[in-house]
């Protein structure tokens, strides 16, 4: 079975200040990372993926993730947020094994002030 | 292209009633899963189905919640005999294939409120 932790309920962060939102995850066997969007009263939308390759992958709206396998997380950043970044943001996994489904973590509600 | 469509998206129902909450999957899409979003929790898995078969219920409550997803049409989620807990937003999402890496394209959800 996959856990997947994010650390922070809620971020509270400045516009045009940098965010990093922390996910760890936990698995015996090796995952395909995500990370989703939900803005509200919305369905959740894909940010960014990490599948294989080079550690470091870049989504859309200007995140990026870096994979650590050591310290299995997967932590989420943006350099500059913007008001329409307000949103909640999941981590989820998935095994690489076929026939699996994706497991979340509780979210993490980023709150972007003026 | 439309997206995954799930319909209605807001769906009121009183203690004792019967909730159906559908979805069509992205086109070209035969995986379909369902999630339960509790308010201020995150998303939790209920079902997993492809055409006709029942994948993966471990998330499914025992009583009064089924899935299904006939050859033909969306699939359904339905709620016998609904209670106040059962008010939530349900999520519909779809993938092309059985493999992790494709990720899943969700829906907009429909948010079900027992009075």
């Amino acid at each position: 079975a996959q856990s997947v932790t994010q650390l922070d309920s809620q971020v509270p962060v400045f516009e045009e200040a940098p965010v990093e939102l922390r996910c760890n995850y936990s698995s015996s066997v090796s995952v395909y990372l995500f990370w989703y969007v939900q803005y509200p009263n919305q369905g959740l939308q894909l940010l960014l993926k990490y599948l294989s390759g080079s550690t470091l992958v870049k989504g859309i709206n200007g995140f990026e993730a870096e994979f650590n396998k050591s310290q299995t997380s997967f932590h989420l950043r943006k350099p500059s947020v913007h008001i329409s970044d307000t949103a909640e943001y999941f981590c989820a996994v998935i095994p690489w094994a076929a026939g699996n489904k994706l497991t979340f973590g509780g979210g993490t509600r980023v709150l972007v002030k003026p | 292209n439309a997206g995954v469509m799930q319909n209605p998206r807001h769906l009121v129902r009183r203690r004792g009633q019967e909730a159906r909450l559908r979805c069509s999957p992205m086109k070209g899409h035969s995986h379909v899963y369902w999630y339960r979003q509790l308010p201020e929790e995150g998303l939790k898995f209920m079902v997993y189905l492809q055409k006709e078969n029942i994948i993966d219920e471990s998330g499914m409550p025992k009583e009064r919640f089924s899935a299904e997803f006939p050859k033909e049409g969306p699939s359904i989620l339905r709620i016998q005999q609904v209670v106040r807990g059962d008010s939530a937003a349900y999520f519909c999402a779809s993938s092309p294939s059985e493999a992790g890496g494709d990720g899943y394209t969700f829906g907009s959800g429909t948010r079900l409120t027992v009075v």
